[in-house]
């Protein structure tokens, strides 16, 4: 089945760590997505890129990373410079960035500091 | 992206129609009207979405007003699956670059036996 596979389901962090959250999709999507979502709240933008090698900042880039050397694979770094990195992190992919297309999520990395 | 509005919460009985408004009065000739439901703990779902005719696919029904300030999200047979909080979705399209989804804190819709 085609869809969007984010890993892992849980992650925890230790002061002063980066971790890497895996995005993988096989829809043959272009674009990709990485946003964060707080307890009650809706998701913010932290980065999204429309082609291989190509990546742009969202709203809250700071204290993230991201790469995209493949098409199906928009892995994201939470680094130590990120102080508050404790959120439900939300992959998403679509066929192109800028058309009508939808976007689709995967289920999600939730992250906690240690 | 415009800004939308939609009640808090809402309550269905199980087996009947789900109507969840959306509010979009400053919406532009070019952004399109989104619905996405997410539940507990998992990854927001895509349902459907519109521009201006009324839409139709396997989970709903959209209807938007001829002025297009506002739409109907329309499930008609609700189960207890379909408790989860949904959201309706502004967006502008054919830019030329990508844009991001603006979620909003939704109306949690709540079905009952």
């Amino acid at each position: 089945d085609g869809g969007i596979t984010q890993s892992p389901k849980y992650l925890f962090r230790k002061e002063g760590q980066n971790v890497t959250l895996s995005c993988e999709q096989n829809l043959n999507h272009d674009a990709m997505y990485w946003y964060r979502q707080d307890p009650g709240q809706g998701l913010r933008l932290i980065y999204y890129s429309q082609i291989v090698n190509d990546f742009q900042k969202g709203d809250i880039a700071e204290g993230y990373s991201v790469s995209r050397e493949k098409k199906e694979s928009f892995p994201l770094t939470v680094t130590s410079a990120q102080k508050n990195p404790t959120a439900f992190y939300l992959c998403a992919s679509s066929i192109e960035g800028y058309s009508n297309q939808p976007q689709h999520f995967g289920d999600g990395t939730r992250l906690s500091i240690l | 992206d415009a800004k939308t509005t939609q009640p808090p919460s809402m309550d269905c009985a199980e087996g009947r129609a789900a109507n969840l408004p959306c509010n979009h009065s400053t919406i532009s000739g070019n952004e399109y009207v989104y619905w996405y439901r997410q539940i507990h703990s998992q990854g927001p779902q895509y349902i459907i979405h519109g521009l201006k005719n009324n839409e139709t696919n396997e989970m709903a029904s959209l209807i938007i007003t001829e002025d297009r300030k506002s739409s109907t999200l329309i499930l008609p047979h609700a189960t207890l699956r379909d408790t989860a909080v949904y959201y309706c979705i502004v967006r502008a399209t054919n830019t030329g670059t990508a844009s991001k989804l603006t979620f909003g804190t939704g109306t949690r819709l709540q079905v009952t036996l």
